[in-house]
């Protein structure tokens, strides 16, 4: 079974734009969540997505957005990109949203903003 | 507020020798407890979790972990490390009242050789 894949891996971009990152679960999971890794801030929880409704919303901003398709397939995207918003990205699926199921992380998206 | 504290950023242990890697946490409830492993450039990987029952739980790689209710913590372990065990660890908690979920800073395992 193919593991989660996010698109793309690297991602550079200037202050002001803004990016969209993609992520496809594992086949059958149906809930997707979103994680901001940084050096100084460690693991941040973004949002969590299931069949296609936003079950969970960390504490971001709302230039932060994702959305999540029938096929559960995900993206999110980044408005007005601020050069604090450099980060790895990492998408993670599971069957189920909560719960004490496990999740399974893509290789995360590296977003480098100049 | 909920927290999760690694309280060691790094550990280092020589190959062979028992290793631990400590985590506490503040949660309200009976939360679920992960332990998740990073390699370089890579995302994060499912080690182990406790849910309810056995405070002993025995996870992938030979890793397991303790679970403390008394002292709110839920420490990493491994009888004897391996150099290929060498990498950054997280520790996760997962409140069940709201499926908020929180992950430790994070502590940089070294096994030496």
């Amino acid at each position: 079974k193919a593991g989660v894949t996010q698109t793309p891996r690297y991602l550079i971009k200037t202050r002001g734009q803004q990016v969209t990152l993609s992520c496809s679960p594992i086949s059958g999971h149906r809930s997707v969540s979103w994680y901001q890794q940084t050096p100084g801030q460690g693991l941040q929880f973004l949002f969590e997505y299931f069949s296609e409704t936003q079950r969970n919303k960390g504490n971001f901003p709302g230039r932060f957005s994702g959305r999540q398709f029938s096929n559960s397939r995900s993206e999110m995207n980044v408005s007005t990109l601020e050069l604090g918003d450099s980060a790895l990205y990492l998408c993670a699926s599971s069957l189920f949203a909560g719960g004490p199921g496990e999740q399974f992380f893509g290789p995360g998206t590296r977003l480098t903003v100049l | 507020a909920q927290s999760v504290a690694q309280p060691e950023d790094q550990v280092n242990v020589a190959e062979g020798n028992p290793l631990t890697v400590k985590c506490t946490y503040s949660v309200s409830g009976n939360p679920y407890l992960f332990w998740y492993v990073q390699y370089p450039n890579r995302g994060l990987q499912f080690l182990l979790k406790y849910i309810t029952g056995d405070n002993l739980v025995k996870g992938s790689y030979g890793f397991e972990a303790e679970f403390n209710k008394s002292q709110t913590s839920f420490h990493l372990k491994k009888p004897s490390a391996l150099v290929s065990d060498s990498a950054l660890y997280f520790c996760a908690v997962r409140r069940t009242d709201n499926n908020d979920m929180r992950f430790g800073a994070g502590t940089r395992l070294t096994v030496k050789p």
